[in-house]
C-alpha cells in the first residue's frame, strides 16, 4: 500500500515569495492533516480536512497560509508571502476515521527554508 | 483544548537496557486515543503504539509497552531491550473522538548508546 506522498521534499525561497506544497493521502483516507514542525518542537496542526470540508483551521495563519483539498483527495498548502519564521518542515498526514483505527500516517515532509 | 506535556527533552540509555519516557495530558473528555510516535533522523513519523482510553489493559507491541493511568492522565512508554535503531525523537499524541482532532507533545530525544 502506498504511503502519504508529499512534494517537493525541499524548498528554499526568499522572504515575501510564495510556495506551494502538495500532498496525496493514503487511498481511502477521508481525513487529511497539515502540520508545521519547527526544529526541536512537536508537530503543530495547521488544518484538518474531512473529505473536502475543513474540520479545524484554528491555528492556520489565514493572512498568509491557505489550503484546499479538491475532490476530497489531494491537498495543496500555500504560503504567500513567506516570512523567515515559516522555515519548518510541513508534514502531511492522513487517517481512516473508523472502527478499524484512527492512526495518523505521515508523509516524509516538505522542508522549507526562508532566507 | 487538549494539552500534551513531555517533561523529558532528552534521555539516553545503554543498549539492551530499559527506558521509560513520560507523557501527561489534559482533557475533559472521557473517550479518546493516545499514541506514541517515533521520528528518526530521516524525519518520517512512524507509529510505535496506540491506546484507546476506554480499554483498561495497557497496550504492548513487541519491546514497546505503555503504562496508561487514566485518572492521573499519564501515558508513559517503556522500551525494553533498547536497540541502536531506537535512537529517535519520540512524540506523545492525543486524539479526541470528535472528528479526530490531534495534539502532539514537544517530544523526547532518545539516544541509545552502544
Amino acid at each position: 500500500e502506498a504511503g502519504v506522498a508529499q512534494s517537493p521534499r525541499y524548498k528554499i525561497i526568499e522572504k515575501r515569495q510564495s510556495v506551494a506544497f502538495w500532498c496525496n493521502p493514503i487511498s481511502g483516507h477521508a481525513t487529511l492533516y497539515w502540520y508545521q514542525q519547527i526544529l526541536g518542537q512537536g508537530p503543530k496542526l495547521l488544518i484538518q480536512f474531512q473529505n473536502n470540508g475543513v474540520v479545524d483551521d484554528s491555528q492556520l495563519p489565514k493572512d498568509r497560509f491557505s489550503a484546499e483539498r479538491l475532490k476530497g483527495v489531494d491537498s495543496t498548502l500555500k504560503i504567500q508571502p513567506a516570512k523567515l519564521e515559516d522555515s519548518a518542515v510541513y508534514l502531511c498526514a492522513s487517517s481512516f476515521w473508523g472502527d478499524s483505527g484512527n492512526t495518523i500516517y505521515f508523509g516524509e515532509g516538505s522542508w522549507l527554508t526562508v532566507v | 483544548a487538549q494539552t500534551v506535556t513531555q517533561s523529558q527533552p532528552e534521555m539516553s540509555v545503554q543498549e539492551a537496557e530499559t527506558v521509560t519516557l513520560s507523557c501527561t495530558y489534559d482533557t475533559s473528555e472521557n473517550n479518546y486515543y493516545l499514541f506514541w510516535y517515533k521520528q528518526p533522523p530521516s524525519r518520517q513519523m512512524i507509529l510505535v503504539i496506540r491506546q484507546e482510553a476506554y480499554k483498561q489493559q495497557n497496550a504492548t507491541e513487541n519491546r514497546f509497552s505503555v503504562n496508561f493511568q487514566k485518572a492521573a492522565k499519564s501515558f508513559s512508554l517503556k522500551i525494553s531491550d533498547s536497540q541502536l535503531g531506537d535512537t529517535a525523537m519520540y512524540f506523545c499524541a492525543f486524539m479526541n473522538t470528535n472528528a479526530g482532532k490531534s495534539t502532539f507533545g514537544d517530544g523526547t530525544t532518545l539516544t541509545v548508546k552502544p
